[in-house]
């Protein structure tokens, strides 16, 4: 069985910094991956979706690198703000599988 | 840009009630799903439903549930029996084909189920 991974559970910045969160797996049979948003309460916002042939995808301040052999992604945003607050949860679709496993998510605080 | 939409958003259910939760996806996706996630917890997969059957469910997606497209728009969950843990966020999803090449999976806002 697929298990997803993130690190940190929770990380607090200072507005303008650039950071790193990390999401790793278990079984690198992957078809692709997504990295989501989650506010306090409500539902869940696509980021970037990953195919497992790409090594990276760009959107905006955002970018997501896969390295599938190491069964590892990251998620990077530049120059954060405060309204990039939320929790932010990765999620892989296994070959031959039509669901995802989702990790456990890493909460951001950006302090203005 | 295309939403799923789930109602109600907050449901309040006495224990051994029967809860229909809905959902409207994207209008040309062909592929659905329902996720919970328990407070506190992963987001966990529930089932799939395509061309009006289920394609995958998971273990806990047992006889007490059951998933409906009644007609061309609405898709809803049955709990038929509600026990105090299933109290969760329950988010409809949906995906142009079983493969998403280029959007991934859209979720809907989630709605509450509280069962006291």
């Amino acid at each position: 069985k697929q298990e997803v991974t993130q690190i940190p559970a929770a990380l607090s910045v200072p507005e303008g910094e650039n950071l790193v969160l990390n999401c790793s797996f278990t079984d690198s049979a992957i078809y692709n991956l997504q990295w989501f948003r989650q506010d306090p309460g409500k539902g869940l916002t696509s980021l970037l979706l990953i195919q497992s042939s790409q090594r990276e995808q760009t959107s905006g301040r955002l970018n997501a690198s896969l390295d599938k052999s190491s069964g590892r992604s990251t998620l990077y945003i530049a120059a954060s703000q405060p309204g990039d607050s939320a929790t932010y949860l990765c999620a892989v679709r296994p070959d031959n599988f039509n669901k995802f496993y989702f990790g456990s998510g890493t909460k951001l605080n950006v302090k203005p | 840009e295309p939403e799923v939409t789930q109602t109600p958003s907050h449901q309040v259910t006495q224990m051994g009630q029967e809860v229909i939760l809905r959902c409207v996806p994207i209008s040309n996706h062909l592929y659905f799903y329902w996720y919970r996630q328990i407070l506190g917890q992963k987001v966990e997969f529930l089932v799939s439903f395509y061309n009006n059957e289920i394609s995958e469910k998971s273990e806990i997606f047992d006889d007490q549930f059951s998933v409906e497209r009644p007609d061309g728009s609405n898709f809803t969950l049955k709990i038929r029996s509600t026990k105090l843990e299933d109290s969760a966020m329950y988010f409809c999803a949906s995906s142009e084909d079983r493969v998403p090449t280029n959007y991934g999976y859209t979720f809907g806002s989630g709605t509450r189920l509280t069962v006291v």
